[in-house]
């Protein structure tokens, strides 16, 4: 069964540091998404992405956030300079319109 | 106030009994969404519902537009159940399919 995979699992960083990360989503898929979940918490959207450009964002997905869909098949989330606040776990998801959303396995971001 | 509200939060039961939870909203909505969250943090889609009930396997969901609810039936539970189970929303207004609205979840554990 197709599946959105991301990488890296877990990622401990330097306050301060940027970090990248990246997404397959399901290959025929052209909604593109991105969530976070602050440990103990509910998840949360950050953005939406389709044709190229983001369609909708959350007021948490400020200037520090970005995304990217740099070739056919990645789409990355980058924050720029990370905050002790920016631990959680990231989901990124795909879907076709108005179909399930496919969510990966999520991307463990520890600052420290 | 949580737009989406889930009961219960936690939920213990015996191998074989039937399950209910249950998950009310208070905004327009195109769709809903049933998901489980893995021990391991990963999310699976199970449902995407905007009328009436669907079945997979051991799995019901149910939703009633009118009265802004929607329930996850678990027939003949099994350990393996045990997970998290959340509630989410897309809301009408217009935005992404994918700007969902999550409840907290409903914390299910399954005894052997």
């Amino acid at each position: 069964e197709p599946e959105v995979t991301q990488t890296p699992s877990h990622q401990v960083t330097q306050m301060g540091q940027e970090v990248i990360l990246r997404c397959v989503p399901i290959s025929n898929h052209l909604y593109f998404y991105w969530y976070r979940q602050i440990l103990g918490q509910k998840v949360e959207f950050l953005v939406s992405f389709y044709n190229n450009e983001i369609s909708e964002k959350s007021e948490i997905f400020d200037d520090q956030f970005s995304v990217e869909r740099p070739d056919g098949s990645n789409f990355t989330l980058k924050i720029r300079s990370t905050k002790l606040e920016d631990s959680a776990m990231y989901f990124c998801a795909s879907g076709i319109s108005g179909n399930t959303i496919y969510f990966g396995e999520g991307s463990w971001l520890t600052v420290v | 106030k949580n737009e989406v509200e889930q009961s219960p939060q936690n939920l213990t039961a015996q191998e074989g009994e039937f399950i209910t939870i249950n998950c009310s909203y208070s905004v327009g909505i195109s769709a809903l969404h049933w998901l489980q969250q893995h021990p391991g943090g990963g999310i699976v889609s199970l449902f995407m519902l905007s009328s009436g009930k669907k079945k997979h396997g051991r799995l019901i969901a149910t939703i009633n537009i009118q009265e802004k609810h929607s329930s996850l039936h678990i027939t003949a539970s099994h350990p393996r159940d045990s997970a998290v189970y959340i509630c989410a929303v897309s809301p009408n207004y217009g935005g992404s399919q994918g700007n969902l609205i999550f409840g907290k979840g409903t914390k299910l554990s399954v005894k052997p």
